[in-house]
């Protein structure tokens, strides 16, 4: 069965300290690698799709990575505003759903 | 450019009752996506519309059913609601499903 593992569930930072959330997956084949960001009692708000194993995104202090079994985003700098539960997500193959983790909840504190 | 709409933002229904939610997409998007996620579950794919088809289905019982409309606008239906329904249910639109899906604020659905 597919299945996509994220760790740690819980994170706690203090401001300014660097660090990576980790998704591994599991799956037969793989179309694209998804990132996501959701508040609390908010939609996910999309950040990176990665396609091919050795990809790279940026945006902001966020760089998201592919290998061929797992993604990781690493977070230079936290800030309090990067306080979020991230997600993760694949797609097998083109028009089949999205098969999300139960996501990171990163805490910053200042 | 207006993002994806989901209405209303809350809801409050007795079991057994029936609920309908609304999605409207990001203009030009023809691919309509729903999922219930809850805290002991996370985001649970229910359906995928199409061009009017549903495309993909989730492993939901038959209570939960949706349509698209000619104008790629999207509504679920929930019937005969049990208390297990009770979850943040998001839409998320996509060019075509096979590009970046964009989420709507969520339904957020309680059951009594």
């Amino acid at each position: 069965e597919d299945q996509v593992t994220q760790s740690p569930e819980a994170l706690r930072l203090q401001e300014g300290e660097s660090s990576s959330l980790n998704c591994s997956y599991t799956v037969s084949g793989l179309r694209g690698l998804f990132w996501y960001r959701q508040d609390p009692g908010k939609g996910p708000e999309f950040l990176f799709t990665l396609y091919s194993a050795g990809e790279e995104k940026e945006k902001e202090r966020l760089k998201a990575t592919l290998t061929k079994k797992e993604s990781f985003l690493h977070i230079t700098a936290p800030k309090p505003e990067d306080s979020a539960t991230y997600l993760c997500a694949v797609q097998i193959s083109g028009n089949t759903p999205l098969v999300f983790g139960k996501g990171t909840r990163l805490s910053v504190i200042a | 450019k207006a993002g994806v709409t989901q209405t209303p933002r809350y809801l409050i229904k007795t079991r057994g009752q029936q609920v309908t939610l609304s999605c409207s997409p990001i203009s030009g998007h023809r691919s309509v996506s729903w999922y219930q996620q809850t805290p002991g579950q996370g985001l649970q794919f229910l359906f995928e519309y199409f061009s009017e088809t549903q495309r993909n289905k989730g492993n939901f019982p038959g209570r939960f059913s949706g349509r698209q409309f000619s104008n790629s606008r999207s509504e679920m239906n929930v019937s005969t609601l049990e208390l297990g329904d009770s979850a943040l249910y998001l839409c998320a639109s996509s060019f075509s499903g096979t590009t970046e899906a964009f989420f709507g604020q969520g339904t957020r659905l309680t059951v009594v």
